[in-house]
Parts: structure tokens; C-alpha cells; sequence
């Protein structure tokens, strides 16, 4: 595998149900992050980590839960969603934080809500 | 504060040319470019890191005014892998503020 990959590619979650989306980098990269792309929406940030450790939170309702058990690896914990929580969820990662470092993207989860 | 891009969609015929702008109501440190293609991850395309510096590959290029907060994305003689979204991306911290993109489609 290189590059960014991300599991599933699709999911269907009802509103009580509890899934979580995977991210894995190849890259050799210290920072990860999760964004969130709505239709007719810029792509929103929600989560960065850098070496494991979250540094950014941008205001995420709590049913949404990261996890990054090390610099390869993270997670989106997902837990009573709401409808309007469909969207393209990105996993991205950099060699470090911070404006300087271009970020790889992963093709994405489809998440739908019913 | 999410940058402000304008067009928001422009349709070209091959070979043609198209300028992307960015603006920022903030300071601009930084600038990133994307591109994303329907279906796919967005691309990085490049980063300008200073004011005046101009960056390109290819046949795309762009360029950094620091004193008027704007970057501007030039795209020439466009082919057709040209189409799909782009997004320029600014500084905030340790974050990426995107702006809401330009939907670019590239006729034969």
C-alpha cells in the first residue's frame, strides 16, 4: 500500500449505531488530520494530531471521537450520528504541522446517516 | 476566516487559459493549492510560503501577494485533466482554513 488509504470506502449508519472509519499512512509522515466535506461546502477541518498527540480541535460535537494510537494509524470514532453528519470524511496526512507542510489526502468514507 | 475564491465554476475549451483567485480578509503567511477530481482525494498542486514568490510545473502556476492577502492560480493552454475542483488553502495556526473552491471544466 502507499500513500494514504482509508476504511471503509463507504458506510451506512443508522442514528443509534456506533462504527468507526480507519486511516492509515505510508508516507512516513508525523501529523494526520480528519476533515469533513459536505456538499456546496469548503472541506472543514475537525481533527490534526501530531506524533500521536491531538493538537487541534476544531469545535467537533462529541459523538465524533479520534483516536491515533501511533504516527501511522487514526481513527474517527462515530457515535449517534445525526442526519445531517452524511458527508465525505478525508484522512490527510503531512511530515509535520503548520502552514509550510503540503498535505496527502486519502480517497475518503462516504458516511450516510439514515 | 475561510479564504474567498473566485470564479466559482468557469468552463473552458481546450487550449484556452483561466486565473483562480484567492483572497483572505486575514494576514496571509501561506498559501496552498489543491485540486480535486469528482470521486477522488483532493491533490496538493503547490505551496507559496512568501510574498512575491511565484511557483509553477507544468503549465500551471501560481503566485503569492502578500500586501493585497491574495494568491492567484494560472492555469494555460488547459487540457482536459485540468477539470475538477480547486482549492486554495490558508495558514491558521496549525491549521488549514480552505476556501469553498472553483469548480473548473475543461471541453474539447
Amino acid at each position: 500500500e502507499t500513500g494514504v488509504t482509508q476504511t471503509p470506502r463507504h458506510l451506512v449508519m443508522g442514528m443509534t449505531n456506533k462504527k468507526s472509519l480507519k486511516c492509515e499512512q505510508h508516507l512516513g509522515h508525523n501529523a494526520m488530520y480528519w476533515y469533513k466535506q459536505s456538499a456546496k461546502k469548503p472541506l472543514e477541518l475537525m481533527f490534526v494530531y501530531s506524533l500521536e498527540e491531538r493538537v487541534e480541535n476544531n469545535s467537533v460535537p462529541s459523538r465524533f471521537s479520534p483516536e491515533c494510537p501511533n504516527s501511522s494509524h487514526l481513527f474517527l470514532h462515530l457515535h449517534t450520528l445525526q442526519p445531517e453528519d452524511s458527508a465525505l470524511y478525508l484522512c490527510a496526512s503531512s511530515p509535520g504541522t503548520g502552514s509550510r507542510y503540503e498535505q496527502y489526502f486519502g480517497p475518503g468514507t462516504r458516511l450516510t446517516v439514515t | 476566516q475561510q479564504p474567498v475564491q473566485s470564479p466559482q465554476a468557469v468552463i473552458l475549451r481546450e487550449g484556452e487559459d483561466a486565473v483562480i483567485n484567492c483572497s483572505s480578509s486575514k494576514a496571509l503567511y501561506s498559501v496552498h493549492w489543491y485540486r480535486q477530481k469528482h470521486g477522488e482525494a483532493p491533490v496538493f498542486l503547490m505551496i507559496l510560503l512568501k510574498g512575491g514568490e511565484q511557483k509553477g510545473h507544468d503549465k500551471i502556476s501560481a503566485s503569492f501577494n502578500e500586501k493585497k492577502q491574495q494568491s492567484s492560480l494560472y492555469l494555460t493552454a488547459s487540457q482536459l485533466s485540468y477539470s475538477g475542483t480547486y482549492f486554495c488553502g490558508i495558514n491558521a495556526g496549525n491549521m488549514l482554513t480552505f476556501g469553498g473552491g472553483t469548480r473548473l471544466m475543461v471541453k474539447p
